[in-house]
């Protein structure tokens, strides 16, 4: 079956430093991955759409120059926290969905808990 | 657009008791595929069913089960004689045609099972 690693499960970063969380898909080609953010006790937020080789689309109020996105090939995704404040202490995670048919569903992260202190 | 609701924000039941957790969709496109996903303490999502738009026949797994209706755009989920280790939060998702092959999520509902 389809597995997406997410590295790393958890990480304390310190104000100001810059963290960067890994999306893999092991066994299928991902032109595709998604980022998402949840904070607790809420729903998935979506954050950005990563297509491999072109430019994310950030959905509406997520800044760009924060979290940067990077999808160099079809398995690897990365999300890059910038200058992270305690604000973006939350839980990120990233799915993942087959080349062009989303019949084959969405494949998640086991997702990265990010605390800025 | 798209939306999903979850009106049931917590619900607790006694362990061996059924419970329905309800789900309700929103969506113009006539192809669209809805979605299960449990997410216990530990944070990972598990893809629990997949349902296309054209297919409408309930489905049973062990002790769940899903009630697909589009006269009334629910996608129900019951789980049967619950158990503790079905705490967890459940959130039911869509994607359609015409949403660039983004899932939107309900806001899921917090069960949790007593012993």
């Amino acid at each position: 079956g389809a597995v997406v690693s997410q590295h790393p499960s958890r990480v304390i970063c310190k104000s100001g430093t810059s963290v960067k969380i890994e999306c893999r898909s092991l066994d299928f080609q991902a032109t595709t991955m998604f980022w998402y953010r949840q904070f607790p006790k809420k729903s998935l937020m979506l954050m950005a759409t990563s297509n491999e080789g072109s430019k994310a689309t950030y959905e509406q109020g997520v800044e760009k120059d924060k979290f940067l996105i990077n999808h160099a090939s079809l398995t690897l995704s990365t999300l890059t926290v910038t200058s992270a404040h305690p604000e973006d202490s939350s839980f990120y995670i990233c799915s993942a969905t087959r080349t062009g048919n989303v019949v084959y569903g969405y494949t998640f992260g086991s997702g990265t808990r990010l605390t800025v202190v | 657009a798209q939306k999903v609701t979850q009106a049931q924000t917590e619900i607790s039941v006694v362990e061996k008791e059924d419970v329905t957790l309800d789900c309700v969709y929103e969506t113009r496109d006539t192809t669209y595929y809805l979605f299960w996903y449990k997410q216990p303490p530990s944070g990972e999502l598990v893809f629990l069913i997949r349902r296309n738009s054209f297919d409408e026949q309930n489905e049973i797994s062990g002790r769940y089960s899903w009630n697909f209706q589009k006269s009334t755009s629910s996608f129900n989920f019951t789980i049967t004689a619950s158990q503790v280790v079905d705490s967890a939060v459940y959130f039911c998702a869509l994607i359609s045609s015409g949403s660039a092959r983004q899932l939107t999520f309900g806001s899921g509902t917090q069960l949790t099972v007593l012993p």
